[in-house]
């Protein structure tokens, strides 16, 4: 069974820059997870997608981070402008269900922000 | 909001120590999982539970909801154990939607 697919891995911009990563869960799984994961930190939830609509987005910074995912399958987060502080690992995880499913997740997309 | 605290924050074992990881949480939840983090890693799923005691290989996760309380053990520890172990708890938050709130994480470093 292929895992949760991310890409890029890497990615180095500059303030002001924008970027946008890309998530596809496993096949089936309802529910698509963006975590922001700061260095020495745990996971910070970003946007909980249930399908393709959107069940939790409270900590989502909706002046310069967007995140779709159209047809409920992959997903897309996205910075614009990025700054300094969004330098971090953005994971995506997916589950079957929301309630009490598994979680998978992906490598993560490393970000730097110069 | 559930607010999951783990303890110890950071923990040195020697190899082949028994080890035992808390973590306690401050609402009703319908499950809980321990994850694993290596360094510069993804995060793996370890077990997910919501009552009882699973077991896989060295590693034993135990719930007590009453108590509001799990923890992860793992038997005659490894070198290779070493990495950051994270508590989650999946809370009902209303609507029909659920939240994932995290711990912020041990880090076990085992010693040859």
């Amino acid at each position: 069974e292929a895992g949760v697919a991310q890409s890029p891995r890497y990615k180095i911009i500059e303030k002001r820059q924008s970027v946008a990563f890309w998530c596809n869960p496993i096949s089936g799984h309802a529910t698509l997870y963006w975590y922001q994961q700061i260095l020495g930190q745990g996971p910070k939830l970003l946007i909980q997608f249930q399908n393709n609509g959107v069940v939790d987005d409270s900590q989502l910074p909706k002046d310069r981070f967007s995140a779709e995912r159209l047809k409920g399958v992959d997903s897309t987060l996205k910075i614009q402008p990025a700054k300094l502080e969004d330098s971090a690992v953005y994971l995506c995880a997916s589950s079957f269900g929301a309630w009490a499913g598994e979680l998978f997740f992906g490598e993560g997309s490393r970000l730097t922000v110069l | 909001k559930n607010e999951v605290e783990q303890s110890p924050q950071n923990l040195t074992a020697q190899e082949g120590e028994f080890i035992t990881i808390n973590c306690s949480y401050s609402v009703g939840i319908s499950a809980l999982h321990w994850l694993q983090q290596h360094p510069g890693g993804g995060i793996v799923s370890l077990f997910m539970l919501s009552s009882g005691k699973k077991k896989h290989g060295r590693l034993i996760a135990t719930i007590n909801i009453q108590e509001k309380h799990s923890s992860l053990h793992i038997t005659a520890s490894h070198p290779r154990d070493s990495a950051v172990y994270i508590c989650a708890v999946t809370t009902f938050s209303g609507a029909g939607s659920y939240q994932l709130t995290f711990g912020k994480g041990t880090k076990l470093s085992v010693i040859p």
